[in-house]
């Protein structure tokens, strides 16, 4: 069965520095997304991306986040000053364009990353 | 008003029970949800999809009122293996983006 992929699995970065996530969405998949979740808390939407751009983003994805599409298969999300306040759990995650409301998005395995 | 509440929690039910919880939503237009289950530090999962009145998958019945903005979802004859966080999610009103409630523990016991 087909399955969004992410590396690493684990990060540790010292704040201020700069860290690139990376994703490989299900391959006929058109829509392409990232969360967060802060230990213990609720999954938060960050941003979508549709047609190499992106669609939506929260508040929670400012100026020192940002996504790319590098070549047709990864899919990233940078972060370019890391703060403290950045230790998460990151989510990937990847849908069809299906219509009505029913697109279903299916998770990677998250990276955690921690910043000290 | 929070866009999805739910009871955190925790349920604890004995194996072989049947178990329901709730989830409320703000957005009257909403028209698709979503139940994820989420294991402890692993990626949401998902169990059902609910676009009409509702769906039943096995075991699962998930229901849909909308005059009262609630989500159910129904376990019966509970596995220990359904030990989980259940995730009510709602798309939200844009094609874009998917909306989590917090939450709720589930623990099944022997």
């Amino acid at each position: 069965e087909p399955e969004v992929t992410q590396t690493p699995s684990h990060q540790v970065t010292q704040m201020g520095q700069e860290v690139i996530l990376r994703c490989v969405p299900i391959s006929n998949h058109l829509y392409f997304y990232w969360y967060r979740q802060i230990l213990g808390q609720k999954v938060e939407f960050l941003v979508s991306f549709y047609n190499n751009e992106i669609s939506e983003k929260s508040e929670i994805f400012d100026d020192q986040f940002s996504v790319e599409r590098p070549d047709g298969s990864n899919f990233t999300l940078k972060i370019r000053s890391t703060k403290l306040e950045d230790s998460a759990m990151y989510f990937c995650a990847s849908s069809e364009i299906l219509g009505g409301g029913r697109e279903t998005q299916y998770f990677g395995p998250g990276t955690r990353l921690l910043v000290l | 008003r929070k866009e999805v509440e739910q009871d955190p929690g925790p349920f604890n039910v004995p194996e072989g029970a049947t178990v329901a919880f709730n989830c409320t939503y703000s957005n009257s237009a909403s028209q698709s949800f979503f139940w994820y289950r989420q294991d402890c530090r692993k990626e949401p999962k998902l169990l059902m999809s609910v676009y009409s009145s509702g769906n039943e998958d096995g075991r699962f019945t998930a229901q849909l009122n909308r005059a009262s903005q609630y989500i159910s979802l129904l376990i019966r004859d509970s596995k220990l293996s359904d030990s989980a966080t259940y995730l009510c999610v709602e798309r939200g009103s844009s094609a874009s983006k998917i909306i989590f409630g917090s939450g709720t523990r589930l623990s099944i016991r022997p």
